[in-house]
Formats: C-alpha cells, structure tokens, sequence
C-alpha cells in the first residue's frame, strides 16, 4: 500500500509565526510532490509543488522543503496569518495524474 | 479562465439507488481525475481519464465507474449505493498526461440514506 504520513494532525501557531508541516512518503517512484490548501466547503487548492531533483521551493511565504534520501518533505509557511487557517494536505504522485494525499493537517493561527 | 466545475453540487441519495456526477475540466486541459474525500478515509483516488481512456484506478469496487467524452467533460457513476459512499467526491483536470499540476473543483457532497 502506498502511503504518504503527514504530520501533525492540528497544529495552533500564533501571527506572525511559522507553520511547519511534514510529510514521508515510502514508494521512491513518487517523483511529484505538490501541497493543497483546502477551506471548509471547498475542493482543495494547489499552493505550491516540487520535484525531487531540487531540495527547495518557495513561493511567496510558502516554502517546500525535499529530502530526497530520508523521503520526507514538508512545507514551511512563513509569518502565518489568519487568513492561512485552512487544512493542508501533502500529496506524491508518479504514473499520471494520480495522487497519493497524506492525511491533513489542520492549522489554525490566532491572531 | 473558468475553473474546474461540478454538477451537481449536493446530492441526496437512498441506498440501492444509483447516482451520476458531471465535472467539466479547465479549458483546454485534457486529464481529468476523481477523488473521494471522507474524514475516515480522507482523499482517496478514484480514477483518472486522458483523451476518453481511463488510464489509472484506484482501489475501488466495480460500482464505480466513470467515463470522458470527446471534449474532455466527464462523469462517474455510482450504482448500487451504500451508506459508506456518503463523501465528496472531487474532480481534477490537468492540462497533460503526466505530472502536471491537478486543479480541483468544488466538489459534489453526496449524502446516501
């Protein structure tokens, strides 16, 4: 079974503070790594993506970070606001269009 | 450009019934992808369509199918439904066949009774 664990379930962080959310993943044919930000009563959206050939990407606040070797990766956001309370999922994908999501990760920044 | 949209986007069904759910893909992108969200489950794959052919299947019974037309909209297909089917299920279109970017619509919550 392919599986891509993300961690923490919940997470507070206050404004102005970082996120930090991981993810590992076991099959080492992944070769997309992409992150969505989803709102209650909305579909998930794309926030940013890596490839395993570069260790790092950012955008804007977001920043993914890769490590190839211990296949983990996790994404950093940057002086969080409330605006950014959401759930997070991280996900791999290999062979298409077929992703594989981790579990989420609900953030919450208290102003 | 318009998103990704989703017909219908609340649904009431009664077990046993059979239900279809319409997703039409961002403009010129020819990938489309169905997914299952449920809070136990979380976001599952269903399957993927490119060009009318269904390319990869996620671990789902038969009940559940799905199709793409010439113009890249496409449907899924669940018979004979159960009460664990209750989920929003989730389109995403791609522009290409193989690791582009999947931009997701708003989802068709489905709700079995």
């Amino acid at each position: 079974q392919q599986q891509v664990k993300q961690s923490p379930q919940s997470l507070i962080v206050q404004k102005g503070g970082i996120s930090i959310i991981n993810c590992a993943y076991e099959n080492t044919a992944f070769d997309y790594f992409p992150w969505y930000q989803q709102f209650p009563g909305k579909g998930p959206a794309l926030l940013i993506a890596i490839r395993p050939d570069v260790s790092e990407k950012k955008e804007g606040r977001f920043t993914i970070s890769f490590n190839k070797s211990a296949k983990q990766f996790s994404l950093h956001i940057m002086d969080s606001q409330p605006g950014d309370s959401a759930t997070y999922f991280c996900a791999a994908g290999y062979a298409g269009n077929m992703l594989t999501f981790g579990g989420g990760t609900r953030l919450m920044v208290k102003p | 450009k318009a998103g990704v949209t989703q017909t219908p986007r609340y649904l009431i069904k009664t077990r046993g019934q059979q239900v279809t759910l319409s997703c039409s893909p961002i403009s010129g992108h020819r990938s489309v992808s169905w997914y299952q969200q449920t809070p136990g489950q979380g976001l599952q794959f269903l399957f993927e369509y490119f060009s009318e052919t269904q390319r990869n299947k996620g671990n789902f019974p038969g009940r559940f199918s799905g199709r793409q037309f010439s113009n890249s909209r496409s449907e899924m297909n669940v018979s004979t439904l159960e009460l664990g089917d209750s989920a929003l299920y989730l389109c995403a279109s791609s522009l290409g066949a193989a690791g582009y970017e999947q931009y997701f619509g708003p989802g068709t919550r489905l709700t079995v009774t």
